[in-house]
């Protein structure tokens, strides 16, 4: 069993939708809790980031970590054919830089 | 322009022919990485370096070798490329003490052993 689990999609949205998008983990020592974005033939790019439990809201976006059930969300609201990439969920613990990713869910917004 | 350049972006070679990825950043970060992307498996580390002359192991360092002799470079060695190693690989750094972990990633090089 992968340490972080991502469904991989594709997720197929019309323009406007709400997107939910989701990881599951089982290392209990993760404290950091960040979404990357990525466009095909790019790097991936932070998106946002939360620390511990709670909710995180950045415009369209908000991010929301339940360590009780070792569960993340990425929300999107008001979706837009630029939303269009692969999301990557990524954590880590306390110690150190290590980052340990999820697959990616590739997302499509069709306008 | 802050960035991490890789090069080469694409790569076709043939098995057990030694080559080098470069990997350069302008933004003075002590902590650099590779990764190798694969369909459905994500992100997985290779090789990180926290400061030059450190290098340590990811969770697949089979195969590959780094080094660490100047703070902005971070080359990715493969001295005897197999199959298995076609992937797409990713370059990143980042400030050591930085909270939210942001790691700046390169552009990507897309390798093809035959």
């Amino acid at each position: 069993q992968k340490e972080v689990e991502q469904d991989p999609g594709p997720l197929s949205v019309p323009e406007g939708a709400i997107v939910s998008l989701n990881c599951t983990y089982s290392n209990s020592a993760f404290q950091y809790f960040m979404w990357y974005r990525q466009y095909s033939r790019k790097g991936p790019e932070l998106l946002m980031y939360t620390y511990s439990s709670g909710n995180k809201e950045d415009g369209r976006f908000t991010a929301q970590v339940d360590k009780s059930s070792k569960y993340i969300s990425l929300f999107i609201r008001d979706s837009q054919p630029s939303d269009s990439a692969t999301y990557l969920c990524a954590m880590r613990g306390n110690a150190g830089n290590m980052l340990t990713f999820g697959g990616g869910t590739r997302l499509m917004v069709k306008p | 322009e802050a960035q991490v350049t890789q090069n080469p972006r694409y790569l076709i070679t043939v098995t057990g022919k030694k080559l080098t990825v470069t990997c350069s950043q302008n933004m003075n970060h002590e902590y650099m990485s590779w990764y190798r992307q694969d369909p459905g498996l994500g992100l997985r580390q290779i090789y990180y370096s926290m400061n030059v002359e450190v290098t340590d192991k990811g969770d697949v360092p089979e195969g590959y070798k780094v080094s660490r002799k100047e703070k902005r470079n971070f080359p990715l060695i493969l001295e005897s490329p197999s199959p298995n190693q076609t992937s797409l690989y990713f370059c990143a750094s980042s400030e050591m003490r930085l909270a939210n972990n942001e790691q700046f990633f390169g552009p990507g090089t897309r390798l093809t052993v035959l």
